[in-house]
């Protein structure tokens, strides 16, 4: 079965350093990765999106790359501020429609 | 631009009574879908509709569960019957009009369920 994995341990990181955050998934072919952020008692908020035949994307601080051979997806912030401290969620979907298969989220923790 | 609108935002229902969640999709938005999340769990797809029409309801559990998306109005998700594994958050999602594949999902605030 499809399986999507993200590491459910927090990740805790000193303010100004990057922030790597891993998506692994088995069983699948994506057509595209998402990645959402979620704070506590909020809806998730769309951050990025990468096509199967891209290797990377970036959006100001934040980098996403995209390795299909290695059915991973790394999720970069740089510069990290306490601000960027939430819940990140990859989602996959096919082009067999739009739905969203997600992993379960890996929780960073920026401190000051 | 209001974005996805969901109520209500908390809702408590004792087991047995039914619950319905109402989501107003983004303006301009035709595609609606559900999700939801259990506690310490990730979200999981329900359904996908369109105006009047249930595209993939493959995430759906078989029995009590049923989704609409009117010609006029919220879409509506209704779970009869309710049972305490109900309890969770119910996330709507909306995304743009037909293009080509793929675009992002703007998700509501969730509604959180409560089955006593």
């Amino acid at each position: 079965s499809q399986k999507i994995e993200q590491n459910s341990e927090a990740l805790n990181i000193q303010e100004g350093k990057t922030a790597t955050l891993t998506c692994n998934y088995t069983n699948y072919s994506p057509a595209y990765l998402q990645w959402y952020r979620q704070d506590p008692g909020r809806g998730p908020v769309f951050l990025l999106l990468i096509r199967e035949n891209e290797k990377e994307k970036r959006k100001e601080r934040l980098k996403v790359t995209f390795d299909t051979t290695l059915k991973q997806s790394l999720f970069h912030i740089t510069a990290s501020q306490p601000a960027d401290s939430a819940t990140y969620l990859c989602a996959l979907g096919n082009n067999a429609g739009n739905m969203l298969t997600f992993g379960g989220g890996t929780r960073l923790m920026v401190k000051p | 631009n209001a974005g996805v609108m969901q109520n209500p935002r908390h809702l408590v229902r004792r087991r047995g009574q039914e619950a319905r969640l109402r989501c107003s999709p983004m303006k301009g938005h035709s595609h609606v879908y559900w999700y939801r999340q259990l506690p310490e769990e990730g979200l999981k797809f329900m359904v996908y509709l369109q105006k009047e029409n249930i595209i993939d309801e493959s995430g759906m559990p078989k029995e009590r569960f049923s989704a609409e998306f009117p010609k006029e109005g919220p879409s509506i998700l209704r779970i009869q019957q309710v049972v305490r594994g109900d309890s969770a958050a119910y996330f709507c999602a909306s995304s743009p009009s037909p293009g080509a594949l793929p675009y992002e999902q703007y998700f509501g605030p969730g509604t959180r369920l409560t089955v006593t």
